[in-house]
């Protein structure tokens, strides 16, 4: 069983760097999972990101950005604002039509 | 504009079978799989599976397999979720998600780029 590895929780300061990864409990992330991201803030419906690594979905400012990091999946957000204190989830496409999400990163703007 | 309206919340009894729908408008229904996501109260996002509105092929995560069936209504643009034998554990939030899947200059572009509000669906005797 694949488990999708993310930091359970995480906290910035505003106006600060932070970089938010998405592993595998075996094995390497690489473009090949088409690595996305969602944000989701308490009762409402996540809202795309980044997919396919580092594309970012319409709308979503240029502080967002997708990239592989090492082994991993990253979203880095660049100058952080109070509102990007939410949760983010990242999902990986496993191949033959499975997609696994990550446990999700609580982020704190602080 | 493009979206997914789901249909209300939902109130089961454990063994009780529930049905969601998941009306899309805005964009042509048969070219996009559409995908179905669930979240429990204070957890993450758990992938259930998906159906192709076109030809009404389906995929279901291990998990969900023998108690899911995902189907279609073309002519009113609806897709269906339907899990059978509910448990206390049901008990979430289920989200319809449309997949992006395209092909351009930077490569092979696949994610889920358009979600609907979302369906609570409570499993209580």
């Amino acid at each position: 069983q694949t488990v999708v590895t993310q930091e359970p929780s995480f906290s910035v300061s505003p106006g600060g760097t932070v970089t938010l990864t998405c592993g595998l409990s075996s094995g390497s992330v690489s473009t090949s999972y088409y690595p996305s991201w969602y944000q989701q803030t308490p009762g409402q419906a996540p809202r795309t990101l980044i997919y396919s690594t580092n594309t970012r979905s319409s709308g979503v400012p240029d502080r967002f950005s997708g990239s592989i990091l090492g082994n991993k999946a990253a979203l880095t957000i660049t100058g952080a604002q109070a509102d990007d204190e939410s949760d983010y989830y990242c999902v990986l496409y496993m191949g033959s039509g499975f997609w696994v999400f990550g446990g999700g990163t609580k982020l704190t703007v602080l | 504009q493009v979206q997914l309206v789901q249909s209300g919340a939902e109130v089961k009894k454990p063994g009780a079978s529930v049905k969601v729908s998941c009306k899309a408008s805005g964009y042509t229904f048969t070219g996009y799989y559409m995908h179905w996501v669930r979240q429990a109260p204070g957890q993450g996002l758990e992938w259930m599976g998906w159906i192709n509105p076109n030809s009404g092929g389906t995929n279901y995560a291990q998990k969900f397999q023998g108690r899911v069936t995902m189907t279609r209504d073309t002519s009113i643009s609806t897709a269906y979720m339907e899990l059978s034998r509910l448990r206390s554990d049901d008990t979430a939030v289920y989200y319809c998600a449309r997949e992006l899947d395209y092909y351009d200059s930077s490569g092979y572009q696949k994610a889920f780029d358009i979600w609907g509000q979302g369906t609570m669906v409570t499993v209580s005797s």
